[in-house]
């Protein structure tokens, strides 16, 4: 079973510029979550989605930060603009469903400069 | 009262000894329950769930849950080098159905 797919790996750029992760979950996961996980923390909630739709992003910055899954697999991620204490990984993951273990993707680690 | 609590560690035990990760959470109705491992620079793996009262034996790893205390504990014995790592307690919460993570506890095990 292949795993969560993430891209890319590493991405450096400027405060102010605008970056987007993608993420392709297993096969067959309907519930993919994006996480922030800054360093010596534990992993962040920013969404979750079952399917296409949004379970809860109660936690996501709204004012710089989007995501979708139109079509209830893969997910993309974006912040626009990037500020300094974005810098952290970013993880995505997915289950069968929201009661059931994650499976988490490599992340993308993200420097602002 | 943060939703899901760790101790950060760092936790120290000698090669051979039994380590002992503890996780409190703050929402009464929770029903599932993970234990995470994080070595350095990578993604956190999925060690054990738990979904009922009680103990949960998986080789060398025991979680042990107490609802009606809010607390899910982690246990390894025989504990090796190789177990040095973050352990990454989650809680699916059950107001808002979606999952929280506790900050880790750094587990060292010295040989």
């Amino acid at each position: 079973e292949a795993g969560v797919a993430q891209s890319p790996r590493y991405k450096i750029i400027e405060k102010r510029q605008s970056v987007a992760f993608w993420c392709n979950p297993i096969s067959g996961h309907a519930t993919l979550y994006w996480y922030q996980q800054i360093l010596g923390q534990g992993p962040k909630l920013l969404i979750q989605f079952q399917n296409n739709g949004v379970v809860d992003d109660s936690q996501l910055p709204k004012d710089r930060f989007s995501a979708e899954r139109l079509k209830g697999v893969d997910s993309t991620l974006k912040i626009q603009p990037a500020k300094l204490e974005d810098s952290a990984v970013y993880l995505c993951a997915s289950s069968k469903n929201s009661n059931q273990p994650q499976h988490f993707g490599d992340g993308t680690r993200l420097s602002i400069l | 009262q943060k939703e899901v609590e760790q101790n950060s560690g760092p936790l120290s035990v000698p090669e051979g000894a039994i380590a002992s990760l503890n996780c409190t959470y703050s929402d009464r109705g929770s029903q599932s329950f993970f234990w995470y491992r994080q070595y350095s620079g990578k993604s956190p793996e999925l060690i054990m769930s738990i979904y009922s009262n009680g103990d949960k034996e998986d080789g060398r790893f025991t979680a042990q849950l107490n609802k009606a205390s809010q607390y899910v504990s982690l246990l390894i014995r025989d504990s090796q080098p190789s177990d040095s790592a973050t352990y990454l307690c989650a809680v699916n919460m059950e107001n808002n159905n979606d999952m929280r993570f506790g900050a880790g506890t750094r587990l060292t095990v010295k040989p």
